[in-house]
């Protein structure tokens, strides 16, 4: 069974500090994802990783950053956190495939920037 | 560029009604197709997916989605709603020879009456 695990399910954290989600699979996939979910918006793409140490903007890179040393692990970092990147953050992974591989996606992370 | 439409932001039917969920895609070409669903604070876990071939697909929990080239739409249906599958439903597409991100339409929530 394909198991995506986040660090923390909740977590509040203050303006201007330094914000590490970390996100582990499983199933040695090649590809991880981040997405950040919002009311009304749906996922958006923020980051994905096809390789250790390869990196690809998504559709809202901005404010946020990457890190992946090792195949299971995803780090998004937030460098500087601010009140309007409160919101649900999602991390997935998937098989090689292009386009056709399912992403299995781990249980979010709920992130309140007060 | 790939484009995912859910007209719908919430439908409310009644349970052992029939549900129909719409989605329209915009691709150049045939795209991979999937339809996600997520439980109340949970990640996204996956209902079905077409690629190519019967263009009626059959997924888990008693759902299916039928693609439809001529209206570039891959709708889900349920025959008979259970309380269970209040949750929000999500619709993707991914372009073939690409690197594995999927573009996600922004959701669609159910609520199923007594």
């Amino acid at each position: 069974d394909v198991k995506v695990t986040q660090s923390s399910r909740y977590l509040v954290k203050r303006t201007g500090e330094k914000v590490f989600l970390e996100c582990v699979q499983d199933m040695d996939h090649e590809n991880m994802f981040w997405y950040r979910q919002d009311p009304g918006l749906g996922l958006r793409l923020i980051y994905f990783s096809y390789d250790v140490k390869m990196k690809e903007k998504g559709d809202i890179p901005e404010g946020y950053s990457v890190s992946r040393e090792k195949k299971e692990r995803f780090s998004l970092i937030l460098e500087s956190a601010s009140t309007n990147q409160t919101s649900m953050y999602l991390c997935a992974s998937s098989p090689p495939g292009g386009g056709g591989s399912e992403q299995y996606f781990g249980p979010g992370t709920r992130l309140t920037v007060t | 560029a790939q484009s995912v439409t859910q007209p719908d932001i919430h439908i409310t039917v009644s349970e052992g009604a029939s549900l129909e969920l719409r989605c329209n895609y915009s691709y150049g070409a045939t795209p991979y197709l999937f339809w996600y669903v997520q439980s109340p604070g949970q990640g996204l876990q996956l209902l079905l997916k077409y690629f190519s071939g019967d263009t009626l697909v059959q997924g888990i929990k008693g759902f299916e989605a039928e693609f439809k080239r001529s209206q570039s739409s891959f709708n889900l249906r349920k025959p008979s709603v259970h309380w269970s599958d209040a949750a929000e439903y999500f619709c993707a597409v991914g372009a073939r020879g690409s690197q594995g991100n999927l573009i996600f339409g922004k959701g669609t929530k159910l609520s199923v009456k007594p």
